[in-house]
């Protein structure tokens, strides 16, 4: 289809160790967050590109998690030395613009499980 | 206080029934809203817009009040397949140009038969 896709689906991974999960946006869309969901509770966000560039990254909970869109269409979430407390969904989105609707394409998410 | 606020649930409302969620935000200036919905294990898809005229699409309606910065939506003729997580959804005050979607713990229903 021509969704938003997530890879891996799940990892899981023992703490300390190095992670990067990768969003591959809808074709065209300039805009793509990431959001990371703990389990009974919402999204929260972390970053948002426009572009290549980071608009915003107020949302990385610390200098462990970094993100990157290169080349302005796919998109990397790296995260160092992980916690159990880093275990979540990570969920990117996207859209056309950065102002819009408020509709947000969401792909299924990478399941993170550190041990 | 947290941005977005609900009653995380669940509702357990059999078929037919009506159903109300409701949902608070502490940001008087924030711009924008909407309801997502979630179902189990899947990703989290809009399913409306809410307006302060109030906003109607099919059994669902979605209004906002923004004198007490509250958010409802209403299930009527409640079917088994609206069983999920409504997440309440606000864009706070227009600050860096884009819409940063700021998304409540949502509230779960269960529909039963």
């Amino acid at each position: 289809g021509a969704g938003v896709s997530q890879t891996p689906s799940n990892k899981v991974t023992e703490k300390g160790k190095y992670v990067e999960l990768r969003c591959d946006p809808i074709s065209g869309h300039t805009a793509l967050y990431w959001y990371r969901q703990s389990l009974g509770q919402g999204p929260e966000f972390l970053i948002y590109f426009q572009g290549t560039g980071a608009a915003d990254d107020s949302g990385l909970p610390n200098d462990r998690f970094f993100a990157v869109r290169p080349e302005g269409s796919v998109s990397t979430l790296k995260i160092q030395r992980t916690e159990r407390g880093d275990s979540a969904v990570y969920l990117c989105a996207s859209s056309p613009q950065g102002r819009g609707t408020g509709e947000l394409f969401f792909g299924e998410g990478s399941r993170l499980t550190v041990l | 206080r947290k941005e977005v606020e609900q009653d995380p649930g669940p509702f357990n409302v059999p078929e037919g029934a009506t159903v109300a969620f409701n949902c608070t935000y502490s940001n008087s200036a924030s711009q924008s809203f909407f309801w997502y919905r979630q179902d189990c294990r899947k990703e989290p898809k809009l399913l409306m817009s809410v307006y302060s005229s109030g906003n109607e699409d099919g059994r669902f309606t979605a209004q906002l009040n923004r004198a007490s910065q509250y958010i409802s939506l209403l299930i009527r003729d409640s079917k088994l397949s609206d069983s999920a997580t409504y997440l309440c959804v606000v864009v706070p005050p227009l600050n860096t140009g884009f819409q940063k979607l700021v998304f409540g713990t949502g509230t779960r229903l269960l529909v039963s038969p």
